[in-house]
């Protein structure tokens, strides 16, 4: 079954650091490009950051550019996500998202993991 | 980034069909890219529903059926997701995205789409 779990979320005050994680089943990892995409409480979609196969492409939104890094380690069939500086507009769910090959379309979802930043 | 318009909300009957739209700002030609849809309903990731450039150049998600349908609107430079023949099941959060470079995308966003 084609699976992604992620992990790492959690409770934070302002200005600290937090590390997200998302294991990947069921798929060849190290074929595909990796994205977060976020969804605050009751709002929309927006689209975090991404990192193609092999590391060598990577992007991020204008709202975390600076603050957070999106890294890959395909051994371990994994992406991360490094946040730091945490705002309190960074409160949301964070979602791992795998493109599908050939097209910039994310067909496989993890369940998300909730961030909460909060003094 | 750019910021992709769309209504917040949106609604239409069972059996009628439901047009969602997804305006470009005037300085991105949505004849140059490609249209994805997402559809999400409350408590679950997004699903992807199809994708739209041209009539020659489309797809559709898997399992996606087919009365989901896209379209582009050139002279109001915006992207249009059709449902046709509403079903209750329908009902839900609907999303476009597009993809400025490469490695940067964007949402809309979002239509939350009442059945009636």
């Amino acid at each position: 079954e084609v699976q992604l779990v992620e992990s790492g979320g959690g409770l934070v005050q302002p200005g600290r650091s937090l590390r997200l994680s998302c294991a990947a089943s069921g798929f060849t990892f190290d074929d595909y490009a990796m994205h977060w995409v976020r969804q605050a409480p009751g709002k929309g979609l927006e689209w975090v950051s991404g990192i193609s196969w092999n590391s060598g492409s990577i992007g991020y939104a204008d709202s975390v550019k600076g603050r957070f890094t999106i890294s890959r380690d395909n051994a371990k069939n994994s992406l991360y996500l490094q946040m730091n500086s945490l705002r309190a507009e960074d409160t949301a769910l964070y979602y791992c998202a795998k493109k599908l090959g050939g097209l910039a379309a994310f067909d496989i979802w993890g369940q998300g993991t909730m961030v909460t930043v909060s003094s | 980034q750019p910021v992709l318009t769309q209504p917040p909300s949106s609604s239409a009957s069972p059996g009628e069909s439901a047009r969602l739209t997804c305006t470009l700002p005037s300085d991105i030609n949505v004849g140059s890219y490609n249209i994805y849809w997402y559809q999400q309903k409350p408590g679950s990731p997004p699903r992807y529903l199809l994708y739209y450039y041209s009539d020659s150049d489309k797809g559709q998600g898997s399992g996606v059926p087919s009365r989901f349908s896209g379209s582009k609107d050139a002279s109001a430079n915006t992207g249009i997701l059709l449902i046709s023949g509403l079903q209750s099941e329908d009902e839900a959060d609907y999303y476009c995205m597009i993809w400025p470079s490469n490695a940067v995308g964007v949402f809309g966003g979002g239509t939350k789409l009442t059945v009636l």
